[in-house]
């Protein structure tokens, strides 16, 4: 019963590095989301995905990308990381018509 | 856009004080609200939340109501512990499974 499992928690990366990190949901979950959370600014929405195949941007999508090509996964790339982008990434999931979302344990990305 | 706002931060309360963390939204239609708690180094757990209009959601001595006169969804709690310190967060979504937008969070440090 592991819900959502994001990987790597951590990470450290160096500016202009890239990286993909990994969502993973076994609850069938039509939703997915990527947000990042800032001290101060909540969780802000980066991308998301209403299914197999579909992406959509969020409030912050600047300098990522994302791909659904398996319901079950839901990837977030930095193709060229920034100082900027040092955050904590939370993944979520959920289903159309249920009030339940499952949020994965977050991510802990540093880029020096 | 639809937005939340909550009270800032930090509140520092003594054992057994009453609490109360303001949020109010702006939102067309009728959204659901929430109240999701982050614990030290965790992720976000949902405490309560209320799908439409004069709704009272209650959790672990927490309880909030949607009040769409004021537009309102505050979090209040009789009697706090120090077990409840943590970051609170309210969100709302448009539809039941639809993305959440979050506040920027209210961290609730409680002393013995």
């Amino acid at each position: 019963n592991a819900g959502v499992t994001q990987t790597p928690k951590f990470r450290v990366l160096k500016t202009g590095q890239s990286m993909t990190l990994l969502c993973a949901q076994d609850m069938n979950h039509e939703y997915m989301y990527w947000y990042r959370q800032d001290p101060g600014m909540g969780l802000r929405l980066i991308h998301y995905s209403v299914g197999e195949g579909t992406t959509a941007k969020g409030e912050v999508p600047d300098g990522y990308n994302v791909s659904r090509l398996k319901k079950q996964n839901f990837l977030l790339g930095l193709e060229s990381a920034a100082p900027s982008q040092t955050s904590v990434y939370f993944c979520a999931s959920s289903s159309p018509g249920n009030y339940g979302y499952t949020f994965g344990s977050g991510t802990r990305l540093t880029v020096v | 856009g639809n937005s939340v706002t909550q009270m800032e931060g930090p509140v520092t309360l003594s054992e057994e004080a009453f609490l109360t963390i303001n949020c109010t939204y702006t939102a067309t239609g009728y959204p659901s609200l929430f109240w999701y708690v982050q614990y030290p180094g965790e992720g976000l757990q949902l405490l309560l939340k209320a799908t439409k209009a004069d709704d009272k959601g209650s959790n672990k001595g927490f309880e909030a109501t949607y009040r769409k006169e004021t537009t309102s969804f505050h979090l209040e709690k009789g009697s706090v512990q120090v077990s409840d310190s943590a970051v609170y967060f309210c969100a709302l979504s448009d539809y039941p499974g639809g993305k959440l937008i979050f506040g920027q969070g209210t961290e609730l440090s409680v002393k013995p």
